[in-house]
């Protein structure tokens, strides 16, 4: 049983350069979310989605974008990435309820 | 505005020892507190939640405890193991499905 599978684990961008995170879940789960990690900072929630075809605004939506075409996957892109979205990115799934299950997170840098 | 927070970024406990870690919050609607518990390298992982309608919640060396009147709950582990060393969040819910606020995290460090 995978759970959820971030790809990719590392990346290095320039600025100004776009990506997408792809977050896979095989738990059938209805929610995910996209939250970022930095120091000092915890886990802030970027967007998160309620169910298949939609999604929402977190606490720090400002620059990503996010898609949810399929249940089981949750992308988030960065159409111009900026020095302040180095992060570790984490991707979690839920069934309708609180407990929430993270993937292992992917490290952004971008130069 | 930070609903949710962990004042000590990092606590030291000798092994055998209680472990408290504290998390303070500010929204009166969070009905639903959840800790987490995180190893470098890794996503974190659930440890034990509390619903507003109890003060108290075990499972097995930890224990979690919420004053509402206070917006303050606590996680205890005892005894302290070296295992246990890890970034600890505390998070908080407004409504049943609701989104989950997390705190800045505690470092714990468990020393033999």
């Amino acid at each position: 049983n995978a759970g959820v599978t971030q790809t990719p684990k590392f990346r290095v961008l320039k600025t100004g350069q776009s990506m997408t995170l792809l977050c896979a879940q095989d738990m059938n789960h209805e929610y995910m979310y996209w939250y970022r990690q930095d120091p000092g900072m915890g886990l802030r929630l970027i967007h998160y989605s309620v169910g298949e075809g939609t999604t929402a605004k977190g606490e720090v939506p400002d620059g990503y974008n996010v898609s949810r075409l399929k249940k089981q996957n949750f992308l988030l892109g960065l159409e111009s990435a900026a020095p302040s979205q180095t992060s570790v990115y984490f991707c979690a799934s839920s069934p309708a309820d609180e407990k929430l299950f993270f993937g292992s997170g992917t490290q952004l840098s971008v130069l | 505005d930070q609903q949710v927070k962990q004042n000590s970024p990092s606590l030291s406990v000798q092994e055998g020892r209680i472990s408290i870690l504290n998390c303070d919050y500010t929204n009166s609607m969070f009905d639903y507190f959840l800790w987490y518990k995180k190893y470098p390298a890794e996503g974190p992982t659930f440890l034990i939640s509390i619903s507003s309608i109890k003060d108290k919640n075990e499972d097995g060396r930890f224990t979690v405890f919420l004053n509402k009147s206070a917006k303050h709950l606590s996680l205890h582990i005892v005894p302290s193991q070296p295992g246990d060393s890890a970034v600890y969040f505390c998070a908080a819910r407004a409504n049943q499905g609701g989104k989950l606020i997390f705190g800045q995290g505690t470092e714990l460090s468990v020393k033999p």
